[in-house]
């Protein structure tokens, strides 16, 4: 185990659905990312954490929405998705000092289908 | 933006054959990572790799990291059943931004 554990672990919705990702870290870290793993294409970081502000947003849609109360829970709200959406949806966490980058701890992932 | 690109996207090797893969970034990179994902999981951190040509081992597996820091590589001794699964590099974006670029990965499947 990682001590990063996502719920649900599978998801089935509609793309007029409206679903939420969940991502708890044990770690005590003070980072956490969600990351999108489709088939034939590298793993795409779409949201950065950094001490529950967010750092990154790398040019992902609006129907993605993060949030994050806290540097243990990390949440990826979802509506009207498309199915070019449905993927591995990872979460990570990391201890970050300064601008040094430590290694990454994934949680098991979601895997997402959108019909 | 920064590009980090791997070769070979597969390799098949016999069991106890050597393997290698091989990542370039497009930018110097501050430091290396490597993950390891087997089929069906997550990727998992197997090293980071920070100053201009240093190398490290962990048993069978040698990592390099290039002495311009934009280049890596990943080798494997004597391959067994239990290395498959897919060889991902990442460094940081750059720019001060946060999180990892990975590349696309290299797909080691082991015929016994």
């Amino acid at each position: 185990e990682t001590g990063v554990t996502q719920t649900p672990r599978h998801l089935v919705m509609g793309m007029t659905n409206k679903k939420s990702l969940k991502c708890e870290q044990h770690l005590g870290h003070n980072a956490m990312y969600w990351y999108k793993q489709s088939a034939k294409k590298p793993l795409e970081l779409m949201f950065v954490y950094n001490f529950k502000e967010q750092t990154e947003n790398n040019s992902v849609p609006s129907r993605f929405s993060p949030e994050c109360p806290n540097s243990s829970h990390l949440f990826l709200h979802l509506h009207t998705l498309q199915p070019e959406d449905s993927a591995l949806y990872l979460c990570a966490s990391s201890r970050q000092r300064g601008s040094s980058y430590n290694e990454q701890f994934f949680g098991p992932g979601t895997r997402l289908t959108v019909l | 933006g920064q590009q980090v690109m791997q070769i070979p996207q597969y390799q098949h090797v016999q069991e106890g054959e050597d393997f290698t893969t091989y990542c370039n970034s497009s930018t110097t990179l501050s430091n290396i990572q490597w993950y390891k994902q087997r089929p069906g999981g997550h990727p998992v951190f197997l090293i980071q790799l920070v100053k201009s040509g240093e190398v490290k081992k962990q048993k069978r597996l040698t990592f390099q990291f290039g002495e311009a820091k934009k280049n890596s590589s990943l080798h494997i001794t004597a391959t067994q059943t239990t290395d498959v699964g897919t060889y991902f590099c990442a460094g940081p974006p750059g720019g001060g931004a946060d999180g990892l670029t990975f590349g696309k990965g290299t797909h080691l499947i082991i015929q016994p």
